[in-house]
């Protein structure tokens, strides 16, 4: 079974500090990966996606994969209260003509003031 | 990022009644879209994958009877909750895959009296 494990949390940083998020993914084929937002009550938002190994910056987050440990994490720098909110580790299984995300159950990240 | 819709965004039934809910994608074209359920401070489960112009494949345990989905257009799939009781309460998300991802509608709450 394809699995993706994130600690529930819920993590707690003060505003300006670094958050760092983790997931560990079971499928060694899978080729792509994301991570999701979700406000309480709002449907997920797309934040960032990586496919290689190594590290993808987009403004104050980083993602970094590493495939050899089935691993992939998300860095929020200069964290702030409106980054409050549950974070979704997606991967897209292995497999021609995969179409499906599979994700894990989320981190709830509280920033506070 | 690509732009997903639904409609309602919130309905509330009487049990018994069959519900109806709307996801298009408004600026791209999906010919797979997948529908997602949610319960309260839990994670996203897939109920089904909705196939243009097929049937749809649905997950184990969802019942393709009570849940019905119509994808016969590009750019719109609709789920049908038939005979809803007050279990079938809950967040329903539709999400479609362009280029850059899968992205997700705003989500529609249900709940049946």
């Amino acid at each position: 079974q394809k699995e993706v494990e994130q600690n529930s949390g819920p993590l707690s940083v003060p505003e300006g500090a670094i958050a760092s998020l983790n997931c560990t993914y079971s499928d060694r084929g899978s080729q792509s990966f994301f991570w999701y937002r979700q406000y309480s009550g709002k449907s997920p938002e797309l934040i960032m996606s990586i496919y290689s190994n190594g590290d993808k910056e987009d403004g104050r987050f980083t993602a970094q994969l590493n495939k050899a440990s089935q691993y992939v994490s998300l860095l929020i720098r200069d964290s702030q209260p409106s980054d409050s909110a549950t974070y979704l580790c997606a991967v897209n299984p292995a497999g021609a003509g995969s179409y499906q995300l599979t994700f894990g159950k989320g981190t709830k990240l509280s920033v506070i003031p | 990022g690509a732009v997903v819709s639904q409609h309602p965004s919130w309905v509330i039934c009487k049990s018994g009644t069959s519900v109806k809910i709307e996801c298009r994608s408004l600026d791209f074209q999906a010919t797979t879209m997948f529908w997602y359920r949610q319960f309260p401070k839990q994670s996203l489960m897939l109920m089904a994958t909705s196939n243009e112009g097929s049937k749809a494949t649905y997950e184990q345990g969802v019942e393709k009877d009570k849940f019905l989905i119509n994808h016969a257009s590009l750019t719109l799939s609709t789920l049908t909750v038939t005979s809803a009781h007050p279990e079938d309460s809950s967040f329903y998300i539709c999400s479609a895959r362009d280029t850059a991802g899968w992205f997700f509608g705003p989500g529609t709450r249900l709940t049946v009296l």
